[in-house]
């Protein structure tokens, strides 16, 4: 079956502009999550979704970032106001109870 | 807290070359998983391995393998004969057992270079 797919694959925006990044988790996976990754830099937790819920989202780093599932399925991921430090791509990934993370291709976010 | 250190921030080896990557963990629970993500330079990550922290058992995938020590909280990650291919960057992860969704909390990665 497909992958994750996560939508725009590259966004360049202006600092200050809002920006919606989108994931399809994988058809029937319960849980999904956000990552960050900085230039050269490892995965940093942001927020998970079990079903609609999000029962961890402390990695969210100020109230400028909120995500949404709906459906138990498509999940939004907002930035408002976006500043230059907010420039890295975004990873979206999704699992069954107790398996690994199976990871999109990422959104590279830029903003100029 | 959770937390995953991969001292090792890049290594260079030559192809043919056996090539060690080391992982250390810290956890309180005494339920919990390792795992090894590859990101090539396309940028996507592969998983390779998942461990719990029940079973010890060294592991042997082709030229792969891997070392869990539980007394060391060490999960090293070793490749036989290194090929070009195998240039990418390695993450080392760690969830604790809860749910069995907890998040994947992530190591800074080590990046190998491999030359032919």
């Amino acid at each position: 079956g497909a992958g994750v797919s996560q939508s725009p694959s590259n966004k360049v925006t202006e600092k200050g502009k809002d920006v919606e990044l989108r994931c399809d988790p994988i058809s029937g996976h319960t849980a999904l999550y956000w990552y960050r990754q900085s230039l050269g830099q490892g995965l940093e937790f942001l927020i998970y979704f079990q079903g609609n819920s999000a029962p961890d989202k402390s990695g969210l780093p100020s109230d400028r970032f909120s995500a949404e599932r709906t459906g138990g399925s498509v999940s939004t991921l907002t930035i408002q106001r976006t500043q230059q430090e907010d420039s890295a791509v975004y990873l979206c990934a999704s699992r069954e109870y107790n398996s690994p993370l199976h990871f999109g291709n990422g959104t590279r976010l830029t903003v100029t | 807290a959770q937390k995953v250190t991969q001292a090792q921030t890049e290594i260079s080896v030559v192809e043919k070359e056996d090539v060690t990557l080391d992982c250390v963990y810290e956890t309180r629970d005494t339920t919990y998983y390792l795992f090894w993500y590859k990101q090539p330079p396309s940028g996507e990550l592969v998983f390779l391995i998942r461990r719990n922290s029940f079973d010890e058992q060294n592991e042997i995938s082709g030229r792969y393998s891997w070392n869990f020590q539980k007394s060391t909280s060490s999960f090293n990650f070793t490749i036989t004969a290194s090929q070009v291919v195998d240039s990418a960057v390695y993450f080392c992860a760690l969830s604790e057992g809860g749910t069995g969704f907890q998040k994947l909390v992530f190591g800074t990665g080590t990046r190998l270079l491999v030359s032919p």
